[in-house]
């Protein structure tokens, strides 16, 4: 079975570019999560998704970042404009609505460098 | 979630077993206790999890302090390959967890 997948796995963009991350979870994944994770630092969620609706998005940076998962399946981050403090991973997760089950499958993360 | 508290960093000979420990002293009844490992360059990987019952599974060991304020990662013979962070996490039980700085584990060949 495939896992998390993520793209692109690096970006380097100058300050103030857009840019756009894609996440495609594991199959039958009700749950998605974006978390950024700095250098030396653990994960922070960004956002979590329950199908289509954001159930959690208050460390969300909305002045600039977005994010979509529209028909409950993939999802894509956006960052416009992109400041220099954004550069970091940016780790995609999903895992099944299960009761007593913690497991969260992560992807290989996108590396953001903005220049 | 739980705030937790773990050694930044410990150091461990091949073959030989690993005890990572993890304070979660404000942990609530209902929160369980999660690992989960990180590579180089990797996202991370869960490891075990549980609630009061010491947990094993393929990969470690869970042992739970019957206080809960405190568990422990047992890794039983520690290979190159669980050179990792590990991270401690107590959150709820479908997955809305908080990472800290975990602890980086070294293993010496």
């Amino acid at each position: 079975e495939a896992g998390v997948v993520q793209s692109p796995r690096y970006k380097i963009i100058e300050k103030k570019q857009p840019v756009a991350f894609w996440c495609n979870p594991i199959s039958g994944h009700n749950t998605l999560y974006w978390y950024l994770q700095n250098l030396g630092q653990g994960p922070e969620l960004l956002i979590r998704y329950e199908n289509e609706e954001a159930v959690d998005d208050s460390q969300l940076p909305k002045d600039r970042f977005s994010a979509e998962r529209l028909k409950g399946v993939d999802s894509t981050l956006k960052i416009q404009p992109a400041e220099l403090g954004d550069s970091a991973v940016y780790l995609c997760a999903s895992s099944p609505r299960r009761e007593g089950s913690g497991e969260l499958f992560f992807g290989e993360g996108s590396r953001l460098t903005v220049l | 979630d739980a705030k937790t508290t773990q050694p930044n960093s410990m150091e461990s000979n091949e073959e030989e077993p690993v005890h990572l420990p993890c304070n979660h002293s404000t942990i609530s009844g209902t929160d369980y206790i999660h690992w989960y490992r990180q590579l180089p360059s990797q996202g991370p990987e869960y490891v075990i999890h549980g609630l009061t019952s010491n947990v094993n599974n393929r990969m470690a060991s869970l042992a739970i302090a019957e206080d809960r304020k405190s568990s422990t990662l047992i890794l039983h013979r520690a290979t190159l390959r669980d050179a990792a962070v590990y991270y401690c996490i107590g959150g709820t039980s479908y997955g809305k967890l908080t990472f800290g700085q975990g602890t980086i584990l070294t293993v010496h060949p």
